[in-house]
């Protein structure tokens, strides 16, 4: 298993609430990520990281941000959930360079009704 | 533009039987490849990668996956297929070089019949 950690597992929040779900890793990486996956669908990247203070936005455009000011700790924040928002989220480590594989949280299945 | 096929949404195999999950890909450069396995209400855990060198590459639970450059291919395959390897299975690449980020498959889910 690897040592990347998210915090709720499960959310159920109403309409307009500000959340922040938590991922942090224990492995000293570089790089984090975050990915919105549906149930039994493909990945998306919302967000990545390379070091302390660098955020970027993926491939998925995304109404939530991301902050990147310990090396362990890359949260992402929902100011005004929305039911579209209604997902898994996925957060991610590795170190940096493009061969080395990226390590999964067990991920945050967020329902907003 | 860098992309992944999974060309199957689903296969199905019987116990004991050897498996075989497609993927193929397109990169600039030379690529990157990996394979990782999702159950259900979990993250996904990575399972075996092609980087250079020999084009089968060993995994973990008995996976491997052949290189194939002129067909642009990288399956995942196993000899003997367990009912505990029924899960999502996500093909991923990014090209040497690129300034781009890991590409995942849409995913195949591979059940396994006792």
């Amino acid at each position: 298993e690897a040592d990347i950690y998210q915090t709720p597992r499960y959310l159920v929040i109403g309409t307009g609430k500000k959340i922040t779900l938590e991922c942090s890793q224990t492995m000293g990486h570089d790089k984090m990520y975050w990915y919105q996956q549906d149930p039994g669908m493909e990945l998306h990247l919302i967000h990545y990281s390379y070091g302390v203070n660098s955020t970027e936005k993926g491939d998925l455009s995304s109404e939530s941000t991301v902050s990147r000011i310990r090396t362990e700790h890359f949260p992402l924040t929902l100011e005004s959930a929305r039911p579209s928002h209604t997902s898994q989220y996925l957060c991610a480590s590795s170190l940096a360079g493009s061969s080395y594989e990226q390590y999964f949280g067990p991920g945050t299945r967020l329902t907003v009704t | 533009a860098q992309s992944v096929a999974q060309p199957e949404d689903q296969v199905n195999v019987a116990e004991g039987n050897p498996l075989t999950v497609k993927c193929t890909y397109s990169v600039s450069g030379n690529p990157y490849l990996f394979w990782y396995v999702q159950y259900p209400n979990r993250g996904l855990q990575f399972l075996l990668k092609y980087i250079t060198g020999d084009n089968l590459v060993k995994g973990s639970y008995g996976f491997e996956a052949e290189f194939n450059k002129s067909q642009t291919s990288f399956h995942l395959k196993k000899p003997s297929a367990l009912v505990s390897d029924s899960a999502l299975y996500f093909c991923a690449v990014r090209g040497s070089g690129s300034a781009r980020q890991l590409t995942f498959g849409s995913g195949t889910q591979l059940t396994v019949l006792p």
